[in-house]
């Protein structure tokens, strides 16, 4: 069984102080695990992932992610948030044996404030 | 987002209509999703196809019908919805099975539906 949990509904952060995401999952196995972001009316756009090796993973638009596995978290961070920042943020997760068959936290809205 | 492309954007539709959605990849793909997104919650897996057969359905009501003519389009047909199925629902692609391990999805827009 596969699960992940964003323990935060809203996150509000200033511009230009650090911004952090969180979600931890449970998996049987390794994990692969993914972060996306959706804009308004808009499809979900893949932010980066984390499949092996190197467990600071960086991705798009200057967000990276680290892999903790003796906390199963995979935090999404970005060093200093722009106000574009603002969307709804999914962590997603399977284990080695759900090929295709992502299992989706609840989502995070982010608002960064000018 | 051009790479994934998904009609209509906005569909209304009452609960004896039958109407389908369509979604077109770009990407070179051989595998396809559909999602449903509804508010407040998780999204949830409905589909997945891989070279043009189905491999995964969720448990999904009959009145929702996918259709995969080929890896580059995604057909969901609906008739005799219920309004609890009034949501967003996404299409995605990524590489096959075969093709290896990374099963990176790409979304398309999206169909918000509104089912009275």
């Amino acid at each position: 069984a596969q699960s992940v949990a964003q323990p935060e509904d809203q996150v509000n952060v200033a511009e230009g102080n650090p911004l952090t995401v969180k979600c931890t999952y449970s998996v049987s196995g390794n994990p692969y695990l993914f972060w996306y972001v959706q804009y308004p009316n808009r499809g979900l756009q893949f932010l980066l992932k984390y499949i092996t090796g190197d467990n600071l993973v960086k991705g798009s638009y200057g967000f990276e992610a680290e892999f903790n596995k003796s906390q199963t978290s995979f935090h999404l961070k970005k060093p200093s948030a722009l106000v574009s920042d603002s969307a709804l943020y999914f962590c997603a997760v399977r284990d080695t044996d759900s090929w295709g068959k992502l299992q989706f936290g609840a989502g995070t809205q982010v608002v960064v404030t000018p | 987002e051009t790479g994934v492309t998904q009609t209509p954007r906005h569909l209304v539709m009452g609960m004896t209509n039958k109407k389908s959605l369509k979604c077109e990849q770009h990407l070179g793909h051989n595998a396809m999703y559909w999602y449903k997104q509804s508010a407040k919650k998780p999204l949830e897996l409905m589909f997945v196809y891989n070279f043009k057969e189905q491999t995964e359905n969720n448990s999904v009501p009959s009145r929702f019908s996918p259709e995969c003519p080929n890896s580059s389009h995604l057909f969901l047909h609906l008739h005799t919805l219920q309004p609890e199925d009034s949501a967003l629902y996404l299409c995605a692609s990524s590489q096959d099975r075969i093709a290896g391990d990374s099963d990176t999805q790409y979304f398309g827009p999206g169909t918000r539906l509104t089912v009275l």
